[in-house]
């Protein structure tokens, strides 16, 4: 069964701080991960999607990268800004007959003025 | 395209109703999936639907609880009795093939 760990679960940096947040899974058999955002109250916004056969996928200031060999994914976020803050969830799509993300429990992201 | 729409955004129920959560996924698209988010459970997935069937409701806690989707446009959660442990955010996303799941802005559930 597949899961999903994000380590830390909370992380508070200053304005302007280049940041990394992790993500690992136990199955490598993966047809894709994806990085979505979480602001409080809201729903879920995609941010990037990697397929299994690339190794790294960027929208501005975001860079996502993915090790599938070791089960390891992470989120890079350039020059943070406070609106950045909010948690962010990583999601990984096994193989198989399933068409089922297993999500981590986030990292819940504040970035100060 | 105007996203995932999930009506209503809020509601608030006594123990014992019913409660209708409904959902019109982003057009073209051909899974539609129904979660359920509490700060104990994190995100879960209650049931998902390829191309209108049901594939896999292992989720769904119970049989208070019932989904359908009469077509590619439409898809309705219905909680009948509803519990206050089922005070929750519900979530609908839909997605075409392997690609990119897209939420809605989710119904926050209050069962007193």
């Amino acid at each position: 069964k597949q899961e999903v760990t994000q380590i830390p679960a909370a992380l508070s940096v200053p304005e302007g701080e280049n940041l990394v947040l992790n993500c690992s899974f136990t199955d490598s058999a993966i047809y894709n991960l994806q990085w979505f955002r979480q602001d409080p109250g809201k729903g879920l916004t995609s941010l990037l999607l990697i397929q299994s056969s690339q190794r790294e996928q960027t929208s501005g200031r975001l860079n996502a990268s993915l090790d599938k060999s070791s089960g390891r994914s992470t989120l890079y976020i350039a020059a943070s800004q406070p609106g950045d803050s909010a948690t962010y969830l990583c999601a990984v799509l096994s193989s198989g007959s399933a068409r089922q993300l297993t999500f981590g429990s986030g990292t819940q992201l504040t970035v100060l003025p | 395209d105007a996203g995932v729409i999930q009506s209503p955004r809020h509601e608030v129920t006594e123990m014992g109703q019913e409660v209708t959560l409904r959902c019109k996924p982003i057009s073209g698209h051909d899974y539609l999936f129904w979660y359920r988010q509490t700060m104990m459970r994190g995100l879960e997935l209650l049931i998902y639907f390829n191309n209108n069937v049901p594939i896999d409701d292992s989720g769904m806690p119970e049989d208070r609880f019932s989904a359908k989707m009469p077509n590619a446009s439409f898809s309705t959660l219905k909680i009948q009795p509803s519990e206050p442990r089922d005070s929750a955010v519900y979530f609908c996303a839909s997605t075409k093939g392997t690609g990119f799941e897209y939420f809605g802005p989710g119904t926050r559930l209050t069962v007193l």
